[in-house]
């Protein structure tokens, strides 16, 4: 157990449609990430947020958006969903910003299926 | 563009051997070099962290190596076991504005007994 949470841990749900992907960072944590992980693309880093600020953008979508919460909760928000983004979203957490050298420790995923 | 390779894309191996995975990559400069691994369906572990200006890096049966100068790195597994069924993925973090991390497609390793 990585000591990061996230929830639901499946999601099925129709094109069209909007969901939020929840992450509770480790204790003490103030960095969270958002990886997409799908079977055509393998992961991908979307985007880094620290102590409640976005710190990192990588291949997000405009569709997609996401922000961290005074208590250092994370949300991603996915809308307008299409069929291309079923995949298993992976919430991370780390002590300070990816640039250094701390260890990211990753929570067990939330699988969206997108019909 | 940046890009991280690994290779092979799959390998087998008996329970007990050794094995070593490479990893090239073009992403240059770069903040730190890192290898997970990922059980199917399960969120990464990190098996090591290296800096550009680090060698090697041990975690156990787990040694990454890193040459800056022909830009790869490899993971060496030591005395391979049934739990070391997994996928084996190099990560790369740019030195650049944005720290885009740059993900490897994996090594898929089984290990039979």
């Amino acid at each position: 157990d990585s000591g990061v949470t996230q929830t639901p841990k499946h999601l099925i749900t129709a094109t069209g449609q909007r969901v939020t992907l929840r992450c509770s960072p480790r204790s003490g944590d103030l960095s969270v990430y958002w990886y997409q992980q799908s079977l055509d693309q393998g992961l991908q880093f979307l985007i880094q947020y620290y102590n409640g600020e976005e710190r990192a953008k990588g291949n997000i979508l405009e569709r997609f958006s996401a922000q961290q919460f005074p208590d250092l909760h994370s949300e991603l928000n996915l809308s307008s969903l299409e069929l291309g983004d079923s995949a298993l979203y992976f919430c991370a957490s780390s002590v300070a910003t990816h640039d250094s050298t701390d260890t990211q420790y990753f929570g067990p995923g939330t699988r969206l299926t997108v019909l | 563009k940046n890009q991280v390779e690994q290779s092979p894309q799959s390998l087998i191996i008996l329970e007990g051997k050794n094995c070593t995975l490479q990893c090239n990559y073009t992403v240059s400069p770069f903040s730190n070099l890192r290898w997970y691994k990922q059980d199917t369906g399960r969120g990464p572990v990190s098996l090591t962290i290296m800096t550009f200006s680090e060698n090697t890096k041990s975690n156990g049966r787990y040694t990454a190596t890193l040459d800056a100068d022909t830009k790869q790195s490899s993971l060496h597994i030591t005395a391979s076991q049934l739990s070391d069924s997994a996928s084996y993925i190099c990560v790369v973090i740019p030195n650049t504005g944005g720290f885009k991390t740059i993900f490897g497609a994996g090594t898929r390793l089984f290990v039979k007994a």
